[in-house]
């Protein structure tokens, strides 16, 4: 079972701030098979991203992610007050599917 | 529009059973990939299962023999059997759809395992 580990665990930013949240795996896999998810309280995880890159029908431009093996990155590039919210990475092999524990972005 | 609805959460004693359903529309169940996801309060999202197209089931370790994934194609809906439910099953549990990621995912319901 592959391992993915967020960081940080809080991200302290204010509006307008540019955000990198990172996600990194136990074990090397396809770009393909890592998504991103915001949350917010008392709602269902919204897929943001999927195949690492490709942002998600409605997903505005200032999101965007990168990476491919081990390492990957949900940048934010200018945040906005909605923005504030719990992300998960989360990737998908042999029939498994495994989340990272979550970045937690708060205002600062 | 894709939707999906749970039901069938409530609060339940350690040991005994409980079976949520996933009532879906916009789409169907059979044709996709069916998962369900629980998060405990406080907690990161956790796979539970999966039902693909052929109808091949999968689950996460921690409900292997316990729980059972299932759907009827009749009532286009996607269904989790649970068996010899524990205080750590306590979860707010949700259907998604979606192959290598969630594309979409239900409001959820709240499973709480407590005597």
């Amino acid at each position: 079972e592959i391992v993915l580990t967020q960081s940080p665990g809080t991200l302290s930013l204010s509006p307008g701030e540019r955000a990198t949240l990172s996600c990194r795996a136990s074990q090397s896999f396809g770009s393909t098979y890592l998504a991103w998810y915001q949350q917010k309280p008392g709602q269902a995880p919204r897929l943001l991203i999927s195949g690492a890159s490709s942002r998600a029908t409605g997903i505005p431009d200032r999101f965007s992610g990168s990476g491919s093996g081990t390492d990957f990155t949900l940048t934010i590039s200018r945040l906005e007050p909605e923005d504030f919210a719990v992300y998960y990475c989360q990737q998908f092999g042999n029939s498994l599917y495994t989340f990272g524990q979550g970045t937690k972005l708060e205002i600062k | 529009e894709v939707r999906l609805v749970e039901s069938g959460g409530g609060l339940i004693q350690p040991g005994e059973s409980l079976r949520l359903s996933c009532a879906a529309s916009g789409f169907t169940v059979s044709s996709n990939y069916m998962s369900w996801v629980r998060q405990a309060p406080g907690k990161g999202p956790e796979w539970v299962s999966v039902i693909d197209r052929g109808g091949s089931t999968y689950y996460a370790d921690s409900v292997k023999g316990r729980f059972t994934i299932s759907r009827d194609n009749s009532k286009n809906t996607l269904y989790l059997q649970m068996n010899n439910l524990r205080a750590e099953d306590t979860a707010v549990y949700y259907c998604a759809l979606g192959v290598n990621e969630f594309d979409y995912w239900g409001q959820g319901t709240l499973v709480t395992v407590s005597s």
